[in-house]
């Protein structure tokens, strides 16, 4: 069985430090998404990456997925509170329809 | 508006009462897939369809039905609900049924089950 790991489950900081979330697993997938979904409605997708060592950045936000393809991180630079969020990470298997989803990491950035 | 609809947004019904939450997406996509979200377990693929009258279970399909009779509308019927499928719902539709493709979720149905 295919499982995400997200970590930490929960992280509560001030506005303007930076911090990382983690999804990790033991098995390697040929795609990672990151979603981010805000109270109220449903998940957003943020980014996808597909390649080993990929980097992508979007504003302050950045996002690798390791160079095994089975792990991935998301670090924030200068947290804000409109970052406040829950973000979930989602692996995808090549032939396989179906996303292997993390728990998510509860993110509040307080002002 | 590109979106994914769903109604209701808010339910509470009893044990057994037969119900049907409706989802509709205006962006011509070929897959839809419903969700259940439980706190602690991330979100858990119910059903999925890889286009019209092509239907198949997820990973926690029991308890539910789907129908996919046009490209547009993925209903989600709970025949005879308990309280453990108390829950929060989500429909999602995709271009494609790929791992890489994006999906776009519906803003949720709270259920519960008395």
């Amino acid at each position: 069985t295919q499982l995400l790991e997200q970590s930490p489950q929960f992280l509560s900081i001030q506005e303007g430090e930076n911090l990382t979330v983690y999804c990790n697993s033991s098995s390697v997938f040929s795609s990672l998404q990151w979603y981010r979904q805000e109270p109220g409605e449903g998940p957003v997708l943020l980014v996808t990456v597909v390649t080993g060592g990929e980097v992508k950045k979007l504003k302050r936000l950045t996002f690798q997925f390791g160079d095994a393809r089975k792990d991935s991180s998301l670090h924030i630079t200068a947290a804000q509170p409109g970052d406040t969020g829950l973000y979930l990470c989602a692996g995808g298997v090549r032939g396989n329809y179906q996303l292997i989803w993390g728990a998510g990491t509860k993110l509040i950035i307080k002002p | 508006e590109a979106q994914v609809t769903q109604n209701p947004r808010y339910l509470i019904t009893v044990t057994g009462k037969k119900l049907t939450v409706t989802c509709s997406q205006n962006m011509n996509h070929e897959y839809m897939s419903w969700y259940r979200q439980d706190p602690g377990l991330g979100l858990r693929q119910i059903y999925y369809s890889m286009n019209v009258e092509v239907t198949d279970k997820g990973d926690v399909p029991e308890g539910y039905k789907v129908s996919r009779k046009e490209k547009r509308n993925f209903p989600l019927i709970l025949e005879s609900p308990s309280p453990n499928q108390t829950s929060l719902y989500f429909c999602a539709s995709s271009l494609q049924g790929t791992s890489y493709n994006e999906q776009f979720f519906g803003p949720g149905t709270r259920l519960t089950v008395l």
